[in-house]
């Protein structure tokens, strides 16, 4: 079956501690995105990539850092200047951007901070 | 700055009956909407969508009114399930530019009673 895949499910951070959270999809998917999501709180994006090594900043990208290196594979860093690291972070893909295609969500990871 | 507003936190209604939801844009670029539905601690699924085109689309049970001079979309599920229960999350995105993203809502939560 094709998808997202998302992990861990779970992950804890003890301070000063970087983390990376995995994202892998064979959709065949040109982009991907990550997204933060706070209780209360809208789907926020990190950073997203429209192609293989390439990669934008979204409106919080601030303490996070990300790469694609394979088309399929696009994960996140939480490093230690991310203040505020306890968050349900999500995964998504899409065909090529620009084209109103929707996106398709991985089930997410939970970060939370020891 | 929130571009994409749903007002109403949470909305409970009666098996069988309509339940609608809400969102407000203020972003006039903003051309093609979305709804998306999420379960607590997985990643959100896609519903429906609309392009600016259009005024409305349906799909089974679940319908999306546009309404482009007030800014203002609504998705209305007829009739409601309590299997409906979940977030309901509502985005715009801007057609034709460079860097595509979505835009999220703050989500709303819907609980149908049996």
């Amino acid at each position: 079956d094709g998808g997202i895949t998302q992990s861990p499910k779970y992950l804890f951070r003890k301070e000063g501690q970087n983390v990376t959270l995995s994202c892998e999809q064979n959709l065949n998917h040109d982009a991907m995105y990550w997204y933060r999501q706070d209780p209360g709180q809208g789907l926020r994006l990190i950073y997203y990539s429209q192609i293989v090594n390439d990669f934008q900043k979204g409106d919080i990208a601030e303490g996070y850092s990300v790469s694609r290196e394979k088309k399929e594979s696009f994960p996140l860093t939480v490093t230690s200047a991310q203040k505020n690291p306890t968050a349900f972070y999500l995964c998504a893909s899409s065909i090529p951007p620009g084209l109103n295609e929707k996106l398709f969500f991985g089930s997410g990871t939970q970060l939370s901070v020891l | 700055d929130q571009q994409v507003k749903q007002n109403s936190p949470s909305l409970s209604v009666q098996e069988g009956r309509i339940s609608i939801l809400n969102c407000d844009y203020t972003n006039s670029m903003f051309d093609y909407f979305l709804w998306y539905k999420k379960y607590p601690a997985e990643g959100p699924t896609f519903l429906i969508s609309i392009s600016s085109i259009k005024d409305k689309n349906e799909d089974g049970r679940f319908t999306v009114f546009l309404n482009k001079s007030a800014k203002h979309l609504s998705l209305h599920i007829v009739p409601s399930q309590p299997g409906d229960s979940a977030v309901y999350f509502c985005a715009a995105s801007q057609s034709g530019g460079s860097n595509y993203k979505l835009t999220f809502g703050k989500g709303t939560l819907l609980t149908v009673n049996p």
